[in-house]
């Protein structure tokens, strides 16, 4: 069975530039989650959408945003990037939005330079 | 607001030992509790999941507890080696806009 793909691995943008980042659940999950990690704020939680809705929020600017698909694939972007942005951005998915185990992926490593 | 912590930030260890990581939550009313491990530079591995009504979850060395009255959660790992070295992270999930909140984690090192 295979796990949550996310790509691609590693980017390198410049301030301004926007970025779209890819994750691919495990088949037959319906939801997915999307999270920040840096070593200051640890993991912070992006947004979670479920069935091509999003479901819930996190307390991030309007730069970020998102969608999925009807194959449940979702996509992540981040438009006016800015050196903050640089993270580890890691995508979960699990059956359904609720008391069901996550799934991670290896996440995409963006830096912004 | 949901707080989460974990105790200690860091844990060094010889091979062998038990040891004990510590999640604690300001709300107690949470759908489940999940611990994950993290090794530098990947993703998250699930280790256990216990849902609300849960006392307590075992997969192979280790075991999971909840009390949720307490806010507390503890993660043991009996026999540690080296291969256990990892950061150590409780979840909390929730019904509200920040639907998991993470702790910090903990540091773990295994020596040989």
């Amino acid at each position: 069975k295979a796990g949550v793909t996310q790509t691609p691995r590693y980017l390198i943008k410049t301030r301004g530039q926007q970025v779209t980042l890819s994750c691919s659940p495990i088949s037959g999950h319906r939801s997915v989650s999307w999270y920040q990690q840096t070593p200051g704020q640890g993991l912070q939680f992006l947004f979670e959408y479920f069935s091509e809705t999003q479901r819930n929020k996190g307390n991030f600017p309007g730069r970020f945003s998102g969608r999925q698909f009807s194959n449940s694939r979702s996509e992540m972007n981040v438009s006016t990037l800015e050196l903050g942005d640089s993270a580890l951005y890691l995508c979960a998915s699990s059956h359904d939005t609720m008391n069901t185990e996550a799934f991670f992926g290896q996440g995409t490593r963006l830096t912004v330079v | 607001k949901q707080e989460v912590t974990q105790i200690p930030a860091a844990l060094s260890v010889p091979e062998g030992e038990n040891l004990v990581l510590n999640c604690s939550f300001t709300d107690s009313a949470i759908y489940n509790l999940q611990w994950f491990r993290q090794d530098p530079g990947k993703g998250l591995t699930s280790l256990l999941l216990i849902q609300s009504s849960q006392r307590e979850q075992t997969s192979g060395r280790l075991n999971a507890s909840l009390d949720k009255s307490s806010g507390r959660s503890t993660l043991y790992i009996a026999a540690s080696q080296p291969g256990d070295s990892a950061t150590y992270l409780c979840a909390v999930g929730r019904a509200s806009y920040d639907k998991v909140i993470f702790g910090p984690g903990t540091s773990l090192s295994v020596i040989p």
